[in-house]
């Protein structure tokens, strides 16, 4: 089946450092591809998206790149913030489904003061 | 009152036992959803109702039953449930149960643990 593979699990950086976290997705249609954040013991919050029409976006310190070729995306975090410490879930659409998402397993960052 | 609240937050029932997660939307949304969420797996998506509409039964077993009355609400009857069900249950609400360009707003979870 259609799934999203998402790299580091954990990501541990300074502050003021970058941070990249890496999905891949299989459906070589999938056109939507959103960014959540979830806080410990909060909900997951949608941070940015992308379409597949677009190779990149950008929200102040946030950046999200899509490759289609290559089938991945990234999730780009400019000089962290200790409040940048959170699990973030990548996702992606596939075709055969309207309104299903596949969520990739999370990437814990902790930002360092 | 915010977006997606969930009630209760948290839960412990028994193998034998019958309880139901609630979950309201105040944001004028169309679909509403129910994920789970496991530790180290993906976001799981279980059902999908769209104006009420179930639309989507992601293979879910029957102990987990949902039941949606009107567009605002959303419930998760939960019967003779395995300890491997215990999870976190995330509803979730958007304008449309198309993805693609809809947000999806999250509840915080009713955290589930059978005993």
């Amino acid at each position: 089946g259609e799934n999203v593979e998402q790299h580091p699990s954990t990501l541990s950086v300074q502050e003021g450092d970058s941070a990249v976290i890496k999905c891949t997705y299989s459906d070589s249609a999938s056109n939507y591809f959103p960014w959540y954040k979830q806080e410990l013991g909060k909900r997951p919050q949608l941070i940015i998206d992308i379409r597949s029409n677009v190779g990149e976006k950008k929200d102040q310190r946030i950046a999200v790149t899509l490759n289609k070729t290559a089938k991945h995306f990234s999730l780009h975090i400019t000089e962290t913030q200790p409040e940048d410490s959170a699990v973030y879930f990548c996702a992606a659409s596939i075709t055969d489904s309207s309104y299903k998402l596949i969520f990739g397993s999370g990437t814990r960052l902790l930002v360092r003061p | 009152e915010t977006g997606v609240t969930q009630t209760p937050r948290h839960l412990v029932m028994g193998m034998t036992n019958k309880k139901s997660l609630k979950c309201e939307q105040h944001l004028g949304h169309n679909a509403m959803y129910w994920y789970k969420q496991s530790a180290k797996k993906p976001l799981e998506l279980m059902f999908v109702y769209s104006l009420e509409e179930r639309v989507e039964n992601n293979s879910v077993p029957s102990r987990f039953s949902p039941e949606c009355p009107n567009s605002s609400h959303l419930f998760l009857h939960l019967h003779t449930l395995q300890p491997e069900d215990s999870a976190l249950y995330l509803c979730a609400s958007s304008q449309s149960y198309r993805v693609t360009g809809n947000t999806i707003y999250f509840g915080e979870g009713s955290w589930l643990t059978v005993v």
